[in-house]
């Protein structure tokens, strides 16, 4: 079974910083899409950035970016300028046909 | 108007009620799935549905049960609740004739069992 792991329970950034927040995962699968989801206070599920396996190209999204090491089964994200609206709880997932989640990193950003 | 709503947003039950959750969606997608979110454990997959006539389990069906009464409907039933089944639980969707399968999630239902 696929398995994500996120070894971050919490990081803090500055405001106007940048913040990478880590994911590993597991698969014997060669063709596969991650994503990173971002869960403000209101509890709303939001997806941030989307990756797919056979694409050497990390994604990017305006402030947001990713680096995947497909090798290595690494999805780490990376938030540049941080912003107060970025504080949130950001969930890694796996995805092929169902999603598998990782426990969440809850990112708090100060002033 | 949200794409995929979900009814009640919030439920306070006692222990042995029968609970049911609802999920709607305008997307017209035929894929929906339920999750439950505790903290420090994720979404895990309780139950999902690739279209009216199809249901399966997830990782945690158990104590679950699900009726996907059309393209658009598909609720989550706990027949006689417990407290470790107080969670935030989430409907979503997605299309098949997508290649990534990106899902589409409701607001969630915060549900307390006393």
């Amino acid at each position: 079974a696929q398995t994500v792991t996120q070894s971050q329970p919490e990081m803090s950034v500055q405001e106007a910083e940048t913040v990478t927040l880590s994911c590993t995962y597991d698969t014997s699968e060669s063709d596969y899409y991650l994503f990173w989801y971002k869960q403000p206070p209101s509890r709303q599920m939001i997806l941030v950035i989307r990756q797919e396996a056979y694409k050497q190209q990390n994604a990017t999204e305006n402030r947001f970016s990713v680096n995947f090491q497909k090798a290595a089964k690494s999805f780490s994200l990376k938030i540049s300028d941080s912003q107060l609206g970025d504080a949130a709880m950001y969930f890694c997932a796996y995805n092929e046909n169902k999603l598998v989640f990782g426990a969440g990193t809850i990112l708090r950003v100060k002033s | 108007d949200a794409d995929v709503t979900q009814t009640p947003r919030n439920r306070i039950t006692k222990t042995g009620k029968r609970i049911m959750l609802e999920c709607s969606q305008t997307k017209g997608h035929d894929r929906m799935y339920w999750y439950r979110q505790d903290p420090g454990l994720g979404l895990r997959l309780i139950y999902y549905s690739f279209d009216v006539k199809d249901i399966n389990k997830g990782e945690i069906s158990d104590g679950y049960s699900v009726s996907r009464q059309a393209q658009a409907k598909f609720s989550l039933s706990l027949e006689s609740a417990i407290p470790n089944q107080t969670a935030l639980y989430f409907c979503a969707t997605s299309a098949p004739w997508t290649s990534d399968n990106e899902q589409f999630f409701g607001p969630g239902t915060r549900l307390t069992v006393l």
